[in-house]
């Protein structure tokens, strides 16, 4: 079966300091991979998508980027953290089987609650 | 992407049944309409997809008429742990690799 592991699981840095969340999927190849942002009580922002290695389309201009090193990893960086980075960050997947007809469940991993003061 | 519309918060009691309604005015004939569910703290979960009429699965039901420009998420005699954030989305992913999630209707359910 396919697992999604995001690590850590919860994050406090300081302003200015530098970022590193990895995502990692288990039991399935060349997943498209997904990084969302959820502010407190707002609804889920997509930030970065990937459909292979190396390959990043990024939704939002901002201070964050990802890289997709491996066919299963995942990760988002900054340089130096906002306090506008704060909020709740999931990775989550999705399988590349198309059919004719279909619309791809996305899997999503247990979120690393990031806290920027 | 076709926009969705759905409210932003229901309340509800245990043990009846809750209908969510979405708005999606501008399906395109390849989209399927799917929800999610996400309590706090976790990330969202697939809970249901459709394309037309009615699909049923051990969670919920979800109703889509005719014209496919609405559909209506059903959960049949919610419990308190039926409360949780309700996402529609409309999408085509062999169009978009991409799914935008909106602000979702955030349901409470009631003792």
């Amino acid at each position: 079966s396919q697992t999604i592991h995001q690590w850590p699981a919860t994050l406090v840095q300081p302003v200015g300091s530098p970022l590193s969340l990895e995502c990692t999927v288990e039991g399935t190849s060349n997943p498209n991979l997904y990084w969302y942002r959820q502010a407190a009580g707002r609804g889920l922002q997509l930030l970065f998508y990937s459909v292979g290695i190396g390959q990043i389309s990024s939704e939002v201009p901002q201070n964050l980027s990802a890289s997709r090193p491996q066919d299963r990893q995942f990760i988002l960086s900054s340089k130096k953290l906002l306090l506008s980075d704060s909020g709740f960050y999931l990775c989550a997947w999705s399988s590349t089987g198309r059919s004719a007809v279909s619309y791809n469940e996305q899997f999503f991993g247990p979120g690393t609650r990031l806290t920027v003061l | 992407l076709a926009k969705t519309t759905q409210p932003i918060s229901m309340d509800s009691y245990e043990g009846q049944e809750v209908n969510i309604t979405c708005s999606h005015n501008n399906i395109a004939t390849n989209d399927y309409i799917t929800w999610y569910q996400q309590f706090p703290s976790q990330g969202p979960r697939f809970i249901i997809q459709g394309y037309k009429t009615k699909v049923t699965n051990e969670v919920a039901s979800l109703f889509i008429p005719a014209d496919r420009k609405s559909s209506t998420l059903s959960l049949p005699r919610v419990s308190l742990s039926d409360t949780a954030v309700y996402y529609c989305l409309v999408g085509d992913s062999w169009r978009d690799d991409k799914i935008i999630f909106g602000k979702g209707t955030r349901l409470h359910i009631l003792p």
